[in-house]
């Protein structure tokens, strides 16, 4: 079955560091491959997004390419904001039909001033 | 209103109680789903419903657990007999239908069983 493999965490960075957050997945198919961001407090919300085989997603200095080759969709940031801080979620949906996502196990990222 | 509603945002019952959580989906969406997420995880996919049919409850973990959408709006997951290892926060999130439509969550209902 379909599956997503997410770094563990916690991850711990300074201000302005350069960030990666791995993810790999199995699947079937073509699946549109999500990231979704969980600020303290609140819900999930949808942090970029790819459909298909090298496409870029990108939003608010965050990016992350869907590399079929690889099976991965790494998460990167040149320099992390303290406001950055969050549980980061991995996500698969099939590429036909209703997009159920597949979740990764979260990887909770903290930046230090 | 503007996002999806869940509620209540807290729940604390104990041991073979019933309990019901509800969630407004975001105006004119007619995908519905229903997550579970334990503590430290990722959520898990609980059950689909395209605006009143449910197309998909695969994730449900066990016959105690039940969810509806009479009228193809609001959604309730009723969860019969509790036992501990239901508690968790329980996510709804709704998208418009299409494909590759993002799904917009709600803050969740926290379930704490005793």
């Amino acid at each position: 079955g379909n599956s997503v493999t997410q770094m563990e965490g916690p991850v711990t960075l300074s201000e302005e560091a350069f960030l990666t957050i791995n993810c790999t997945y199995t699947a079937t198919g073509y699946p549109s491959l999500f990231w979704y961001v969980q600020y303290p407090g609140e819900g999930l919300q949808l942090l970029l997004k790819a459909t298909k085989a090298d496409d870029k997603g990108s939003n608010k200095g965050f990016e992350a390419t869907y590399r079929k080759e690889t099976t991965s969709f790494h998460l990167e940031k040149g320099s992390v904001q303290v406001s950055d801080s969050a549980v980061y979620f991995c996500a698969l949906g099939r590429s036909q039909g209703a997009q159920k996502l597949v979740f990764g196990q979260g990887t909770r990222l903290t930046i230090n001033p | 209103g503007a996002g999806v509603s869940q509620s209540p945002r807290y729940k604390v019952a104990k041991r073979g109680q019933d309990v019901a959580l509800r969630c407004d989906p975001i105006s004119g969406h007619v995908s519905l789903f229903w997550y579970q997420q334990a503590l430290g995880q990722g959520p898990e996919f609980l059950t689909y419903f395209q605006n009143e049919a449910q197309l998909d409850k695969s994730g449900l973990p066990s016959d105690r657990f039940f969810a509806e959408r009479p009228e193809g709006s609001v959604s309730t997951l009723k969860i019969q007999r509790t036992q501990q290892e239901d508690s968790a926060v329980y996510l709804c999130a709704t998208t418009g239908g299409f494909l590759n439509q993002p799904q917009h969550f709600g803050d969740g209902t926290r379930l704490s069983i005793l």
